[in-house]
């Protein structure tokens, strides 16, 4: 399995620019996950799905931050417009139900900087 | 509101040392604990695991130990390899809760670990 695949790896955008982060779970997994990672707050969970659907968003910090999951392969995170406190190391993880296991197994990240 | 602490930024230790990280939680409702390793550039990735029926979990060289009345949690990496330098994240579910709790996880700041030659 190739594991979590997210797209960019890095993203360099001016401050009022859209910006969209995509991710490719694990095949089977029934959760995503879509974290934020700074120096002063760590990993941050933003929002998380089960088949599909999102279940908690509470972490999303602003209107400004959308998320979706058309199909149980694909979910992207957007933000617009941008601005500069965005820039952080985004991570998308995903699951198998947690009657089973417990791990979330994470891709390897976006870097957005946001100028 | 951090419901997971982990209270020191970084540890350094020498090679073949006990290298000791430490987590604390203030929600009694957390019932699964976990931590990760992260290295620069990758995702982190799943280490060693407890529930909250058990005291201690061993798997090689890490034990995690576990103190509800404390609310605290500590991962013990013996001996310490220059392989072990990472940042350790320490994560929390309270999986019994059930609702939106249910499969989420919440993490610590992380603590960087730097294992000396």
């Amino acid at each position: 399995d190739a594991g979590v695949i997210q797209s960019p790896r890095h993203e360099v955008t001016e401050m009022g620019q859209e910006v969209t982060l995509r991710c490719k779970p694990i095949s089977g997994h029934d959760y995503l996950f879509w974290y934020r990672q700074t120096m002063m707050r760590g990993l941050e969970l933003l929002i998380y799905f089960n088949n599909n659907v999102p279940i908690d968003d509470s972490g999303m910090p602003e209107d400004r931050f959308s998320a979706k999951m058309p199909n149980a392969s694909f979910s992207t995170l957007k933000i617009q417009p941008s601005e500069p406190r965005d820039s952080a190391v985004y991570f998308c993880a995903s699951s198998r139900d947690p009657s089973s296991s417990y791990e979330q197994y994470f891709g390897p990240g976006t870097r957005l900087t946001v100028t | 509101d951090q419901q997971v602490k982990q209270n020191s930024p970084s540890l350094s230790v020498q090679e073949g040392r006990i290298s000791i990280l430490n987590c604390d939680y203030t929600n009694s409702m957390f019932d699964y604990f976990l931590w990760y390793k992260k290295y620069p550039a990758e995702g982190p990735t799943f280490l060693i695991s407890i529930s909250s029926i058990k005291d201690k979990n061993e798997d090689g060289r890490f034990t995690v130990f576990l103190n509800k009345s404390a609310k605290h949690l500590s991962l013990h990496i013996v001996p310490s390899q220059p392989g072990d330098s990472a940042v350790y994240f320490c994560a929390a579910s309270s999986y019994s809760a059930g609702g939106t709790s249910y499969g989420k996880l919440t993490f610590g700041q992380g603590t960087i670990l730097t294992v000396h030659p």
